[in-house]
């Protein structure tokens, strides 16, 4: 079955440290999303992708870069880690036009820095 | 203010009840409409999309959109105790910009 993976689950690294979370989806989708989820901000969109190559910013992207080599993987990758960073992370993939479909979430990646 | 806003919660509903969630967007050229379910410790997953002004019903859930007073809700009828876990507006221009989320609990 088609699915999304994230990886890995729990991660603790320190203040400066360069982190890089895995997103993994074999829906054969073309819109990738890189989330954080906070107590009382909900989900905020930190980068997004619409194809291969293509990337763009999302509402809190500095401090986050992501790469888009293939269809299936979207890295994103904490330069240098802060404590402000703590969260979940959520990868989301999607089909059809940007902004249209459904977007199917992976099961997270719960981030604590030191 | 932000651009999508939802009640916090807690709300609290007996079972067999109707659950009504609300959520209001700022962005008049908003296109699509989502709400999202996420169980605690849980990813999110779609329980209804509209795109057009009036009702959408999908079971026991029906989605209600206003674009003319920037509100879109969701009802839940015949609530069950399964129903209970956050509920997420999501509203989409460029991209998904998502509330902070309502807590639903139904108690038996």
């Amino acid at each position: 079955d088609a699915e999304i993976t994230q990886s890995p689950r729990h991660k603790i690294t320190e203040t400066g440290r360069q982190v890089t979370l895995a997103c993994h989806q074999t829906w054969n989708h073309n819109n990738m999303f890189w989330y954080r989820q906070d107590l009382g901000h909900g989900l905020r969109l930190i980068h997004y992708s619409y194809g291969v190559q293509d990337t763009n910013k999302g509402e809190v992207s500095d401090g986050y870069s992501v790469s888009r080599s293939n269809t299936e993987d979207l890295p994103l990758t904490l330069e240098s880690a802060a404590s402000s960073q703590t969260s979940v992370y959520f990868c989301a993939s999607s089909d059809g036009g940007p902004g249209l479909d459904e977007q199917f979430f992976g099961p997270g990646t719960r981030l604590t820095v030191l | 203010q932000k651009e999508v806003e939802q009640n916090s919660g807690p709300l609290s509903v007996p079972e067999g009840a109707i659950a009504s969630l609300n959520c209001t967007y700022s962005d008049r050229g908003s296109q699509s409409f989502f709400w999202y379910r996420q169980y605690s410790g849980k990813s999110p997953e779609l329980i209804m999309f509209i795109y057009s002004n009036g009702d959408k019903e999908d079971g026991r859930f029906t989605a209600q959109l206003n674009k003319a007073s920037q509100y879109v809700s969701l009802l839940i009828r015949d609530s069950q105790p399964s129903d209970s876990a956050t509920y997420l507006c999501a509203v989409t221009v460029q991209d998904m910009r998502f509330g902070a989320g309502t807590r639903l609990t139904v108690k038996p």
